[in-house]
């Protein structure tokens, strides 16, 4: 099992729809959890991270599933502007681990369409 | 203002070449990363320093050599450039933490 998996979508809504993203990790021990966005040959961009307890920015809300060694993104009132892809990012080794690597997925491409 | 600054943005290379990428960051973070991402695999880490003065190697270090100048300088060298080192290379910084990465807007590499 892969460190970090997400769905590769492409993911293709009309603006205004609700789109929910999903990504597993395969290390339980796993601390911190992000979503960052990266727009089309730019660099990723920090969007969000997420807390055990669930947080929300706006129309984004992400969860953590430590059961099941989930995350998830939910983006509510797509906008043209969301279009991009969406990276779901794990520290596998914890914060008080030495080495703190990020391990990035391959990401979810979304397009909203007008 | 200027968060992780990496030059040059663009480079072209022939095969057998060598270069040196340069990142340097003024948020006084400890840790510093460089990243290759190639279509299909994602961002994958080359090298790594979590503090000055030290270094680790990554998934995919093979062909690199890094050097921690300061803490506020990472560089990246391809000592003899090859096709499958081209890439899009991204140098990034991290507070130790819960706080994510600020990524270098990156650099564009071609090994022809």
């Amino acid at each position: 099992r892969k460190e970090v998996e997400q769905d590769p979508g492409p993911f293709n809504v009309p603006e205004g729809a609700t789109v929910a993203f999903n990504c597993t990790y395969s290390n339980s021990a796993s601390q911190s959890f992000f979503w960052y966005r990266q727009d089309c040959r730019k660099e990723p961009k920090l969007l969000m991270s997420v807390y055990s307890s669930g947080n929300e920015d706006g129309r984004f809300t992400a969860q953590l599933n430590r059961a099941s060694q989930y995350i998830s993104l939910l983006i509510r009132d797509s906008k043209l502007s969301d279009s991009a892809t969406y990276l779901c990012v794990v520290n596998p080794d914890g914060i008080q681990g030495g080495s703190e690597k990020l391990v990035f997925g391959k990401g979810t491409k979304l397009t909203v369409n007008p | 203002n200027a968060g992780v600054t990496q030059t040059p943005k663009f480079q072209v290379l022939k095969t057998g070449q060598s270069m040196t990428l340069q990142c340097a960051q003024d948020m006084n973070h400890n840790s510093m990363y460089w990243y290759r991402q190639d279509p299909g695999m994602g961002l994958r880490l080359i090298y790594y320093s979590a503090s000055e003065g030290t270094t680790d190697k990554g998934e995919v270090p093979n062909g690199y050599n890094v050097s921690r100048l300061n803490k506020r300088e990472f560089s990246l060298r391809l000592e003899s450039a090859a096709p499958s080192q081209t890439s899009v290379y991204f140098c990034a910084s991290r507070v130790r933490g819960v706080y994510g990465y600020t990524f270098g807007s990156g650099t564009r590499l071609t090994v022809v």
